[in-house]
């Protein structure tokens, strides 16, 4: 089946520019997850969905950064008022029903920010 | 101090050789621990998982956990250029919900 996409692929933008980004998690996965990957520095979370409950933001660096889920599916990321350095690799994983510790994370191939 | 350690390398092997890659962490409440494997422009996909201390064999893949001294290995026995990816160790449990921490990647190539 298919699995989890993202678009787009490569996005280049001005400094100051609003960027968004978006996911579609495998079908029936109940959990969303976004993470930030920067040379050097691993995965750094950024937000969690998980179903109908309120999602967890405690990783967003700043208030330029939100996310929504829309329908329970699909999630869109919003970089307002870009900087340099949010220039990054921003992956979406999705997970059947989010339970942590056993339950596998599968993840879309990124979307490569740049930030001019 | 970053919860887990991880050297980023790279790491340059003969095809054929046998691979250590590890990890440090510092929270004694991590259970579960996880290899994943990231191809150049790809997500990471898990390779192996593992639970508690003790070994896990896959293959020519092993996993090595070692809560005592809060250290986890990836042993690769006779890699193959096909082998050449960053590996992620990763590890979770009851740390407060869900979340699990990556460790930075180590890249590694496996030279023909």
């Amino acid at each position: 089946g298919a699995g989890v996409s993202q678009s787009p692929s490569n996005k280049v933008t001005e400094k100051g520019k609003d960027v968004e980004l978006r996911c579609d998690p495998i079908s029936g996965h109940t959990a969303l997850y976004w993470y930030r990957q920067s040379l050097g520095q691993g995965l750094e979370f950024l937000i969690y969905f998980q179903g109908n409950s309120a999602p967890d933001k405690s990783g967003l660096p700043s208030d330029r950064f939100s996310a929504e889920r829309t329908g329970g599916s699909v999630s869109t990321l919003t970089i307002q008022r870009t900087q340099q350095e949010d220039s990054a690799v921003y992956l979406c994983a999705s997970s059947l029903d989010g339970t942590g510790s056993t339950d596998t994370q599968y993840f879309g191939p990124g979307t490569r920010l740049t930030v001019l | 101090q970053k919860e887990v350690e991880q050297d980023p390398g790279p790491l340059s092997v003969p095809e054929g050789a046998i691979v250590s890659l590890n990890c440090t962490y510092s929270n004694s409440a991590f259970q579960y621990f996880m290899w994943y494997r990231q191809y150049s422009r790809k997500g990471p996909e898990l390779l192996m998982y593992t639970y508690s201390s003790g070994n896990k064999e896959d293959g020519r893949f092993t996993a090595q956990v070692d809560k005592s001294s809060k250290y986890i290995s990836l042993f690769i026995r006779d890699s193959q250029p096909s082998d050449s990816a960053t590996y992620l160790c990763a590890m979770s449990g009851n740390t407060g919900g869900f979340k699990t921490i990556f460790g930075a990647g180590t890249r590694l190539f496996v030279k023909a």
